[in-house]
């Protein structure tokens, strides 16, 4: 079945650090996939999101690139800051009704 | 733009009580609705899901049931709580199919059931 793995947390990192979160993915067919980003008390909130392989989503200085051939999609920043505090959650979609999260990873950004 | 509203935002509730969570949608039409379960510290589960008004699947088991009464609403209801179903409650909406695969969740609903 489908399938999501992200590396497991907390990740604890410094301010200007650079960031790797890892996400790899068992899927049928060709999915989308995604990163949310959920902040203290809040519901999830969508990162960013690629369609097709090759794809990179940006946003907010984060980036993930669809690679198809190792079936992965890694979170990175190149330099965090405290607010960047939060879980993150990687994500797909292969054209049904659901989304197949991860277990989510919380990044800790110490000042 | 589409809003999502979920209500209350937190509740303290005794065991063997009802429940009774409101979700509620703005600015789409037709969207599919999802409830979700996340235990502290823990990931995402899945409880039920929507298609459209009175069409319900259940992904667990358990003492909790769904309804849509009308399209942009969903409700999230228990007769007995259980200790069990302490957690952070919350709905999310995604655009009906051949639109944006992503979904948009609510602020969540904190339940802690005493």
């Amino acid at each position: 079945g489908n399938s999501v793995t992200q590396m497991e947390g907390p990740v604890t990192l410094s301010e200007e650090a650079f960031l790797t979160i890892n996400c790899t993915y068992t899927a049928t067919g060709y999915p989308s996939l995604f990163w949310y980003v959920q902040y203290p008390g809040e519901g999830l909130q969508l990162l960013l999101k690629a369609t097709k392989a090759d794809d990179k989503g940006s946003n907010k200085g984060f980036e993930a690139t669809y690679r198809k051939e190792t079936t992965s999609f890694h979170l990175e920043k190149g330099s965090v800051q405290v607010s960047d505090s939060a879980v993150y959650f990687c994500a797909l979609v292969t054209g049904g009704f659901k989304t197949i999260f991860g277990a989510g990873t919380r990044l800790f950004v110490k000042a | 733009s589409q809003t999502i509203h979920q209500w209350p935002a937190t509740l303290v509730q005794p065991v063997g009580s009802p429940l009774s969570l409101e979700c509620t949608v703005e600015g789409t039409s037709n969207p599919n609705l999802y409830w979700y379960r996340q235990a502290a510290g823990r990931g995402l589960q899945l409880l039920f899901y929507s298609v459209g008004i009175g069409q319900i699947s259940s992904e667990v088991p358990q003492n909790l049931s769904a309804s849509r009464p009308q399209d942009r609403q969903f409700i999230l209801s228990s007769k007995k709580l259980l200790l069990s179903d302490s957690g952070f409650y919350l709905c999310a909406w995604r655009a009906i199919a051949g639109g944006p695969d992503e979904q948009f969740f609510g602020p969540g609903t904190r339940l802690t059931v005493l």
